[in-house]
């Protein structure tokens, strides 16, 4: 089934470790993007990648990273994990930028 | 930075009355797209608008696109407790891709 996965689904991650969240889309889409979503609130844009190869920062970028090997995936890597960065992460693709966006289902993530 | 205000931020509403939720952008869009994310849901596209003064429909819900673009509505009429959830708008500018702060919309039976 074609779409974006996310992985993993839910974590519990002490402070100060390293952490990659995976995404993958199969929909050979140009753009993807990773959002950070807190309680009750809205969407924040981390990292974007418009094409493969290339990535840019967001609102909120301190403390990750991410990279665009190829097409279809896009990591992104908590170096070393603070609680502030308990959220749900939300990754996301779209054709080319500017078009309808897919979401994957979301990786909670709890650092304690 | 992201230059876009949704309101309101909470709605709570009797099933049946309608509900619109706004978002106001400082600066010119090519085009705006709204979203619905379901309780404990990821965001789901809902519609695109492009044109100056563009409305579409889906239904109950009636899209709007202000002449100026910089503005734009979604309106709900006679709301179900299937439309709970939180509705954002999104935007491209600068090459990123943002989202309003959404409305969070709770429908009583």
């Amino acid at each position: 089934i074609a779409g974006i996965t996310q992985a993993p689904t839910s974590q519990i991650l002490a402070a100060g470790r390293r952490m990659t969240l995976r995404c993958t889309q199969d929909m050979r889409h140009n753009a993807m993007y990773w959002y950070r979503q807190d309680l009750g609130l809205g969407l924040r844009l981390i990292h974007y990648s418009n094409t493969a190869g290339t990535t840019g920062k967001g609102e909120v970028p301190d403390g990750y990273s991410v990279s665009r090997a190829n097409t279809d995936d896009f990591p992104l890597t908590l170096a070393s994990a603070v609680p502030s960065q308990t959220s749900v992460y939300f990754c996301a693709s779209s054709e080319i930028p500017n078009t309808e966006a897919f979401f994957g289902q979301g990786t909670r993530l709890t650092v304690v | 930075g992201q230059q876009v205000m949704q309101i309101p931020q909470y709605q709570h509403v009797q099933e049946g009355e309608d509900f619109t939720t706004y978002c106001n952008s400082s600066t010119t869009l090519s085009n705006i797209q709204w979203y619905k994310q379901r309780p404990g849901g990821h965001p789901v596209f809902l519609i695109q608008l492009v044109k100056s003064g563009e409305v579409k429909k889906q239904k109950r819900l009636t899209f709007q696109f202000g002449e100026a673009k910089k503005n734009s509505s979604l309106h709900i009429t006679a709301t179900q407790t299937t439309d709970v959830g939180t509705y954002f708008c999104g935007l491209y500018n600068f090459n990123k891709f943002y989202f309003g702060s959404g409305t969070k919309l709770n429908v009583k039976p």
